[in-house]
């Protein structure tokens, strides 16, 4: 059981649907991630949150809106996509945004069609 | 830019055949040096961080180290367990320390055959 949790494990929506992506931390940390991973490409980064503060990535769309209520919940709220926006997006927490390794949640495997 | 590089993206090995893996990095002042496993369907699980040239470490069967240009990831005596993709980040130090400065590598898909 891993100490980051993400739901739904998979999701398939159509470009006009509106959906969101829920992860869950239980480990105390104060800094989530939003990360996307494709096939044969390194994992980007999205979005950083730290004690309430957004560091946002410039290079997202828009269709893509990260939301922290608190220090163990993230969202990632989902709008309008594109079939290239398939991928598995993955959750992350460390405890500091210094030198701390991340923990990973198993991810959503997210489809567009 | 800093760039991370693994290679092989791919290696077969039998049981018990030793080998090593490569992540070569250009950073601009590493902070760190972390690699991670990740088994299909799941997200990376964190193995080790390499702070400085010359510091070492070990878990079981892996042993990992690092110099000022590359790093390697030793698998002594593989087990079929063992299969797994292999990822390889770097931290730069001019980050202003965040982990949002992480640049990872493609990964190395390591298959362990019995």
């Amino acid at each position: 059981e891993t100490g980051v949790t993400q739901t739904p494990r998979h999701l398939v929506m159509g470009m006009t649907n509106k959906k969101s992506l829920k992860c869950e931390q239980h480990l105390g940390h104060n800094a989530m991630y939003w990360y996307k991973q494709s096939a044969k490409k390194p994992l980007e980064l999205m979005f950083v949150y730290s004690l309430e503060e957004r560091v946002e990535n410039n290079s997202v769309p828009s269709r893509f809106s990260p939301e922290c209520p608190n220090s163990s919940h993230l969202f990632l709220h989902l709008h309008t996509l594109q079939p290239e926006d398939s991928a598995l997006y993955l959750c992350a927490s460390s405890q500091d945004r210094t030198n701390s390794p991340l923990h990973f949640g198993n991810g959503t495997r997210l489809t567009v069609t | 830019e800093d760039q991370v590089t693994q290679s092989p993206e791919a290696l077969r090995l039998q049981e018990g055949e030793s080998s090593s893996l490569n992540c070569s990095y250009t950073v601009s002042g590493l902070r760190g040096l972390f690699w991670y496993r990740q088994d299909p369907g799941k997200g990376p699980e964190f193995l080790f961080t390499l702070y400085s040239a010359g510091e070492e470490k070990e878990k079981e069967r892996l042993k990992a180290t690092l110099t000022k240009k590359e790093s390697f990831l030793h698998i002594t005596a593989p087990k079929p367990e063992d299969s797994a993709t292999y990822l390889c980040a770097v931290q730069a130090g001019y980050s202003g320390g965040g982990a949002d400065g992480l640049t990872f590598g493609k990964g190395t898909h390591l298959i362990i055959q019995p």
